[in-house]
């Protein structure tokens, strides 16, 4: 499938420490995502990198994508009070959706 | 009109009822995803909707349906609702096929649906 599945489950940190997350998914994929969901809101696109990225960035975010592990990580750096929040991962066409990690920013 | 709209934002039913929940797409995007998330969990994909058809489905039964309209307005329908049917439900919408930023998908607020 190509359901993303997040790890760990949960993290807290303090604020100013990086927050790393991993994804990891079961079949092929042309792309990978990361979503960022507030508390019973909707998700928000973070970054999306592509198969044959193995690199990306964005402000303060960091994705990586080893499409031979097929795994992905996110890394926030400085994290800050305002990251806290579920990040969800998913792979190409369906968009399918792990139980995410949910980070805790304590300021 | 940009964004996601979702309507309503809350609603209380009881077991056995049916219920509709409606989605406005974001201007130009022709393909709309329905998503069933239950507290503490991920979003479930529920379907997805491309011109009208439905052109993939999540491991919900049959009386889960949906609906795009020709504007790419979107319904869900549940039928004989559970009580395990209490969540929040997500809608999202993106373009297909796209250029940079296809397959990213842009969600609305959600309805989050109590059975009683």
């Amino acid at each position: 499938s190509q359901q993303g599945e997040e790890d760990p489950q949960a993290l807290s940190i303090q604020e100013g420490e990086n927050a790393t997350m991993n994804c990891s998914y079961k079949t092929s994929i042309n792309n990978l995502q990361w979503y960022r969901q507030n508390s019973g809101r909707g998700l928000v696109h973070l970054i999306l990198i592509r198969s044959n990225e193995r690199e990306k960035h964005s402000g303060r975010l960091r994705v990586t994508l080893d499409t031979s592990k097929k795994s992905s990580s996110l890394l926030i750096t400085a994290s800050r009070a305002a990251d806290t929040a579920s990040y969800f991962c998913a792979g190409s066409e369906k968009l399918v959706f792990g139980k995410g990690t949910k980070l805790t920013v304590n300021p | 009109e940009t964004g996601v709209t979702q309507s309503p934002t809350h609603l209380i039913k009881t077991r056995g009822q049916q219920v509709t929940l409606r989605c406005s797409s974001q201007s130009g995007h022709n393909t709309v995803s329905w998503y069933q998330q239950a507290l503490g969990q991920g979003p479930q994909f529920i379907f997805q909707y491309y011109r009208e058809e439905e052109n993939g489905r999540g491991n919900f039964p049959p009386r889960f349906s949906g609906l795009q309209f020709p504007n790419y307005s979107s319904e869900l329908n549940v039928n004989a609702l559970e009580l395990d049917d209490s969540a929040l439900y997500l809608c999202a919408s993106r373009q297909i096929p796209g250029g940079t930023g296809a397959n990213v998908l842009t969600f609305g607020a959600g309805s989050r649906l109590t059975v009683l």
